[in-house]
């Protein structure tokens, strides 16, 4: 299809539980992002991958966050003991190129 | 340090009017500037880019102008309508060190279009 898919919209955590994050990306495009976007404001960058692989995860917080993209599975993104700091939306973008950069709706995650 | 800057938070303007809204970068290897347009609850939209090589792109109601000497960019709604308020997030990529086009953002700027 021609849109990225996110699941789910909403997620609710118990600090220290673990949640885990899906996006599918438009059929076709290569790359695929994640994005953290807290209170509103400016989104952070949080990984990229270029098919299956990681491409740069430079604003990854390495202790708890980790992400994967399988081939035929969705993209995910987990964070293992959840902290209140956590709770934001989760963007996630794929595309092919410069200009063809779409999001998906994004995943609100409160952390209680 | 904020590399790409939206200096206003909001701004209302009165339907039929121009909308200019501005953003301002520090990375001088920036090289490619994306408009996005989001509404509560939605993920951003894109509306327009321009590469470092224009200074100007126009798509319908929307131009991007950019002044790469003063590290400025700007997006003209001409004219505006009600449907534009929204947030507008300007967003820049380097093609440099194998960025893979990830985008650094600005804070956005909340458009209001009065009927």
């Amino acid at each position: 299809g021609e849109e990225v898919a996110q699941t789910p919209k909403h997620l609710v955590r118990g600090e220290g539980q673990k949640a885990k994050l899906y996006c599918a990306p438009i059929k076709g495009h290569s790359y695929v992002f994640w994005y953290q976007q807290v209170l509103k404001n400016e989104f952070k960058f949080l990984i990229s991958f270029q098919n299956e692989n990681v491409f740069d995860e430079t604003g990854m917080p390495k202790e708890r966050f980790s992400a994967k993209c399988l081939p035929n599975s969705p993209c995910s993104l987990e964070i293992q003991a959840t902290k209140l700091e956590d709770s934001a939306v989760y963007f996630c973008a794929s595309s092919q190129s410069r200009a063809g950069y779409t999001f998906g709706s994004g995943t609100r995650l409160t952390v209680v | 340090d904020q590399q790409v800057k939206q200096n206003s938070p909001s701004l209302s303007v009165q339907e039929g009017r121009i909308s200019i809204l501005n953003c301002d970068y520090t990375n001088s290897m920036f090289d490619y500037f994306l408009w996005y347009k989001k509404y509560p609850a939605e993920g951003p939209t894109f509306l327009i880019s321009i590469s470092s090589i224009k200074d100007k792109n126009e798509d319908g109601r929307f131009t991007v102008f950019l002044n790469k000497s003063a590290k400025h960019l700007s997006l003209h709604i001409v004219p505006s309508q009600p449907g534009d308020s929204a947030v507008y997030f300007c967003a820049a990529s380097s093609n440099s060190g194998g960025s893979n086009y990830k985008l650094t953002f600005g804070k956005g700027t909340l458009l209001t279009v009065n009927p």
